[in-house]
């Protein structure tokens, strides 16, 4: 079964780190770009991060860009964002998705997703 | 940055209706667009890629046409299963969601 599970969420005060990481399973994970999709409680889809399956390309939003760091180890089959000088405003779930077709810095939908993780940023 | 909007926000409609949702590009984004339906709780799932294309395994009562700017999802006939929220995305550059339409029952 294809399938993504995500681990490492929880509650962080303003300024701290955390990381995430994503396991993927019953597909080759080397193949395919990984992406990282934010909700904060109540709101909407926000696209946070996408890495290229070799790591050649990686983008951020500028919501995040300087603060936070994709990351993939396809030995591990494992997808990671590293989160830095977290703000209130980072609250989230965070999904990580993959690309639908496998390619190497070609944008596309997300087809497999997740369950997500909570992240908390609260004093 | 391309920035998406959806309209209308919420839609009232009953089962057996047909549905249509508008998604707009801040620019062309040729046909490098997606449709989404999340349920509470749940992780979002793909319906439509490339526009017009149906995901595998997803009912045909869905459809999406458009390229450009302007693009739309039509669910033919709603079903009880069809009541969520629906975004569109953008991957022509980098990638961003639009803000959402929630279906709710009338």
């Amino acid at each position: 079964e294809v399938q993504l599970v995500e681990s490492g969420g929880g509650l962080v005060k303003p300024g701290g780190s955390l990381r995430l990481s994503c396991a993927a399973s019953g597909f080759t994970f080397s193949s395919y770009s990984m992406n990282w999709v934010r909700q904060a409680p109540g709101k909407g889809l926000e696209w946070v991060s996408s890495i290229s399956s070799s790591s050649s390309y990686i983008y951020y939003a500028d919501s995040v860009k300087g603060r936070f760091t994709i990351s993939r180890d396809n030995a591990k089959n494992s997808l990671y964002l590293q989160m830095n000088s977290l703000r209130a405003e980072d609250t989230a779930v965070y999904y990580c998705a993959r690309d639908l077709t496998p390619n190497e810095g070609e944008e596309d939908a997300f087809d497999i997703w997740g369950q997500g993780t909570m992240v908390t940023v609260s004093s | 940055d391309i920035q998406m909007t959806q309209s209308p926000s919420t839609l009232s409609a009953s089962v057996g209706d047909r549905v249509t949702i508008t998604c707009r590009a801040s620019q062309s984004i040729s046909s490098w667009l997606a449709w989404y339906q999340q349920k509470p709780g749940k992780a979002p799932k793909l319906l439509i890629y490339k526009a017009s294309s149906l995901e595998s395994g997803v009912p045909s009562r869905f459809s999406g046409s458009g390229s450009g700017t302007e693009f739309t999802l039509t669910i033919s006939s709603l079903q009880p299963d069809d009541f969520a929220t629906y975004y569109c995305q953008q991957y022509n550059s980098y990638s961003a969601f639009g803000p959402g339409t929630k279906v709710d029952i009338k």
